[in-house]
């Protein structure tokens, strides 16, 4: 069965210095998403990407926060000046696109960030 | 107030019981979705459903759209079954997902 997948799978950062987290996303997918989980706490939406843009931005997605899809494969989110409190498992979702119906996401198995 | 409230928390059970975790929500949705979180992180969508129930094996998830509220029902359920089990909704002309904070399900042996 197509994955989505990611990495890497745990990165190690140094506060103020900034990550990519890069994810492939099923093939025929047209919709992507990053979703964020501290530790101990619920995952919260970040960003979704459709068509080449941002669809729909969380308060959390700040001027901090960049999305791209470099090539015809990768979706990637990009932190600048990265924080502790950035510190967070990043999941990457993708799904099919059908305008009038919800349809599932399917998750990759996420990148641990650790902001020392 | 939280858009989407499971129970409960946490459950233990021993293996062979049928269990039951409960989400409620207080917004309108499109759909609901059951996703498992096994304990290294990874996230796998188990139903996503806008009516009635599905089944799949020895899950099974019931929505009433009425009383915002769906159930997740696990039967014969195995140790191999422990993981968080997260309530999910998408809103209406929405597409991202808006989740509960999880059920922490142990079955014992």
């Amino acid at each position: 069965e197509p994955e989505v997948t990611q990495t890497p799978s745990h990165q190690v950062t140094q506060m103020g210095q900034e990550v990519i987290l890069r994810c492939v996303p099923i093939s025929n997918h047209l919709y992507f998403y990053w979703y964020r989980q501290i530790l101990g706490q619920k995952v919260e939406f970040l960003v979704s990407f459709y068509n080449n843009e941002i669809s729909e931005k969380s308060e959390i997605f700040d001027d901090q926060f960049s999305v791209e899809r470099p090539d015809g494969s990768n979706f990637t989110l990009k932190i600048r000046s990265t924080k502790l409190e950035d510190s967070a498992m990043y999941f990457c979702a993708s799904s099919v696109f059908v305008l009038t119906d919800p349809q599932p996401q399917h998750f990759g198995d996420g990148t641990r960030l650790s902001i020392l | 107030k939280n858009e989407v409230e499971q129970s409960p928390q946490n459950l233990t059970a021993q293996e062979g019981e049928f269990i039951t975790i409960n989400c409620s929500y207080s917004v309108g949705i499109s759909a609901l979705h059951w996703l498992q979180q096994h304990p290294g992180g990874g996230i796998v969508s188990l139903f996503m459903l806008s009516s009635g129930k599905k089944k799949h094996g020895r899950l099974i998830a019931t929505i009433n759209i009425q009383e915002k509220h769906s159930s997740l029902h696990i039967t014969a359920s195995h140790p191999r079954d422990s993981a968080v089990y997260i309530c999910a909704v998408s809103r209406l002309w929405a597409q991202k997902l808006v989740f509960g904070q999880g059920t922490r399900l142990t079955i014992n042996p």
